[in-house]
């Protein structure tokens, strides 16, 4: 059974400083990975995706890695900002299992001005 | 990027009563839909995958009849909680895979769900 597990569950950082989120998995036989934002009472807002095949994918302050075979992703911020605050979920989508996303318990993260 | 939609976002009801949750595709096709549900403070819980025009298969442990989930189009796909319990309160979220990436996922806002 895929467990997908984050760590920390809370990061307080003070603006600017640079961070990394950590996402490990315990079946490596993914379609894709996918890092997601959620705000407090809100839905999910696609970050980064990676397929299975990649290794990492950027997006503007945001890097993304993946090592299938050690079954870890990690989530980089550069020069973080106040609007990141936010809880930050990374999930794994089961091979040929029709979709199905596994996600992790989150991180929730606060940058203080 | 392709947008779901749900509505109501907040609903509240009565215990007994039946509550219908919407969501939509709008400017995709989505032949399968996923429902998820979210205690806070915690991760997302699948609960069913909807099909258009076929049955939802639901995860383990998921009341079928309790969470009634009907996909007659493909746009639209709808969970009604039925004889709503308080223990039933809680955030419940939509997603559907759009014409984009290979599965790549889109969430609609979710619905807050609370049983008096």
């Amino acid at each position: 059974k895929q467990e997908v597990t984050q760590i920390p569950a809370a990061l307080s950082v003070p603006e600017g400083e640079n961070l990394v989120l950590n996402c490990s998995f315990t079946d490596s036989a993914i379609y894709n990975l996918q890092w997601f934002r959620q705000d407090p009472g809100k839905g999910l807002t696609s970050l980064l995706l990676i397929q299975s095949s990649q290794r990492e994918q950027t997006s503007g302050r945001l890097n993304a890695s993946l090592d299938k075979s050690s079954g870890r992703s990690t989530l980089y911020i550069a020069a973080s900002q106040p609007g990141d605050s936010a809880t930050y979920l990374c999930a794994v989508l089961i091979y040929n299992q029709g979709g199905k996303l596994i996600f992790g318990q989150g991180t929730e993260l606060s940058v203080k001005p | 990027g392709a947008v779901v939609s749900q509505h109501p976002s907040r609903v509240i009801c009565k215990s007994g009563t039946s509550v219908k949750i919407e969501c939509r595709s709008l400017d995709f096709q989505a032949t399968t839909m996923f429902w998820y549900r979210q205690f806070p403070k915690q991760s997302l819980m699948l609960m069913a995958t909807s099909n258009e025009g076929s049955k939802a298969t639901y995860e383990q442990g998921v009341e079928k009849d309790k969470f009634l989930i009907n996909h007659a189009s493909l746009t639209l796909s709808t969970l009604t909680v039925t004889s709503a319990h308080p223990e039933d309160s809680s955030f419940y979220i939509c997603s559907a895979s759009g014409t984009g990436r290979a599965g790549e996922l889109f969430f609609g806002e979710g619905s807050r769900l609370t049983v008096l």
